[in-house]
């Protein structure tokens, strides 16, 4: 079946280390995304990613990076810069051309907890 | 930049009965799409509905409708018949349908989420 991996869904960290999450679709789309989700604030935007090897900043870049070496590959590395990285991330992505409708796909999510 | 508004943190309904969640967005474009998600316990985001501005017709699937006023720049959903599986919370989201660039393409604005509670 189609869809949206992310792995891993529960990471704990310390305090100033790297982390990466992994974000995988086998959907065939263009552009792929990454939302944080913090209680009471809905889902905010980290990246997006058009197409392979660009990628841009959404609204709560700062502290975290990217990469899109491959259509079907978007992961995501927190850094040590980032303040509050404790939250829930959500990886998607979308068609484009005749496919897209308009919404995104979303993947299970991962939960990064920064001790 | 647009936003979106859900003023309703928490609603509750009793199974079978008719609940309805609120959006409100605030945007100077005129073609876009409204989309309303559910986040069920196990926290994968699922499309409910998708309405076009364009469209004058409201959306409707199955026991979810809309109720899209395009110049009060409000879009609510109408949850009929109302399901124990039903209870989850529910994003409103907005996105432009600009095609030409920028930093907005695809990217969509979600609201602070409805959690929604169905008694049996």
């Amino acid at each position: 079946d189609g869809g949206i991996t992310q792995s891993p869904k529960y990471l704990f960290r310390k305090e100033g280390q790297n982390v990466t999450l992994s974000c995988e679709q086998n959907l065939n789309h263009d552009a792929m995304y990454w939302y944080r989700q913090d209680p009471g604030q809905g889902l905010r935007l980290i990246y997006y990613s058009q197409i392979v090897n660009d990628f841009q900043k959404g609204d709560i870049a700062e502290g975290y990076s990217v990469s899109r070496e491959k259509k079907e590959s978007f992961p995501l590395t927190v850094t040590s810069a980032q303040k509050n990285p404790t939250a829930f991330y959500l990886c998607a992505s979308k068609p484009r051309g005749a496919r897209n409708t308009g919404e995104l796909f979303f993947g299970e999510g991962s939960r990064l907890t920064v001790l | 930049a647009q936003t979106v508004t859900q003023s309703q943190p928490e609603m509750s309904v009793q199974e079978a009965e008719t609940v309805t969640l609120s959006c409100t967005y605030d945007t100077s474009e005129s073609d876009y799409y409204l989309f309303w998600y559910k986040q069920p316990p196990s926290r994968q985001m699922i499309l409910v509905i998708r309405q076009e501005a364009y469209k004058q017709q409201n959306a409707t699937e199955n026991r979810f409708s809309v109720n899209f006023q395009k110049a009060a720049k409000s879009f609510s959903l109408k949850i009929s018949d109302s399901q124990l599986g039903d209870a989850a919370m529910y994003f409103c989201a907005y996105r432009t349908r600009r095609v030409a660039g920028g930093t907005s393409y695809g990217k969509l604005t979600f609201g602070q989420g409805t959690i929604l509670t169905v008694h049996p």
